[in-house]
């Protein structure tokens, strides 16, 4: 069990520049949730998978904002056309069990700089 | 709309003392869980403790202990003997019980703890 792995750890960009980011979740977990977090704010939840498939996306996603899972593994969410407003802290948290018992393991997020 | 209060942006105890902080909320639900997250400089979540809300007995985790009104829709944590570890950003998080709703987690601004010698 090696922690859920985020990468990249820092992004610098261009406002209108499209950026990727990357969550590996603990391995055979089968759920997989993406969080911003804002400067003084705390985490907020964009989206999440079960295996592959993606079964709700919060009123943030906008739609320059995809998230995939392929194959039930690892999930990448993709930025287009960045906007200074979406500079934040990009958290991925995976788990297994479900209902109360379901925990979440948090990486250590992707922060994202717009310029 | 849930939402979750922490008045409190920064709290300081001294090592070995014991610190409180504080988290309200708002819900028209009856069942939910509530839950208190460690931030350390790492950035990484760390889950402290978790109550579920039709349990009137409060959680503790060793050190860490939450006093649960549901009346006052009240969830504070006390952490006794703090550490220098226990140093950290402190959020308080609430999550609806409904069915489907998985684990979209409704945060507060979070608390910010100094541990000092």
């Amino acid at each position: 069990d090696t922690g859920v792995s985020q990468d990249p750890r820092h992004k610098i960009t261009k406002r209108g520049q499209n950026v990727t980011f990357r969550c590996d979740p603990i391995s055979e977990h089968n759920r997989l949730y993406w969080y911003r977090q804002t400067l003084g704010q705390g985490p907020e939840f964009l989206t999440y998978f079960q295996n592959e498939a993606q079964l709700e996306k919060s009123r943030l996603l906008s739609d320059r904002f995809s998230a995939e899972r392929p194959k039930g593994s690892f999930s990448t969410l993709e930025i287009q056309r960045t906007e200074q407003g979406d500079s934040a802290m990009y958290l991925c948290a995976s788990s297994h069990l479900l209902g109360f018992s379901e925990k979440l393991f948090f990486g250590s997020g992707t922060q994202l700089s717009v310029l | 709309a849930q939402t979750v209060t922490q008045s409190q942006p920064e709290m300081s105890v001294q090592e070995a003392e014991t610190v409180t902080l504080s988290c309200t909320y708002d819900t028209s639900e009856s069942d939910y869980y509530l839950f208190w997250y460690k931030q350390p400089p790492s950035r990484q979540m760390i889950l402290v403790i978790r109550q579920e809300a039709y349990k009137q007995q409060n959680a503790t985790e060793n050190r860490f202990s939450v006093n649960f009104q549901k009346a006052a829709k009240s969830f504070s944590l006390k952490i006794s003997d703090s550490q220098l570890g226990d140093a950290a950003m402190y959020f308080c998080a609430y999550r609806s019980e409904n069915t489907g709703t998985a684990s979209k987690l409704t945060f507060g601004t979070g608390t910010r703890l100094q541990v000092t010698l």
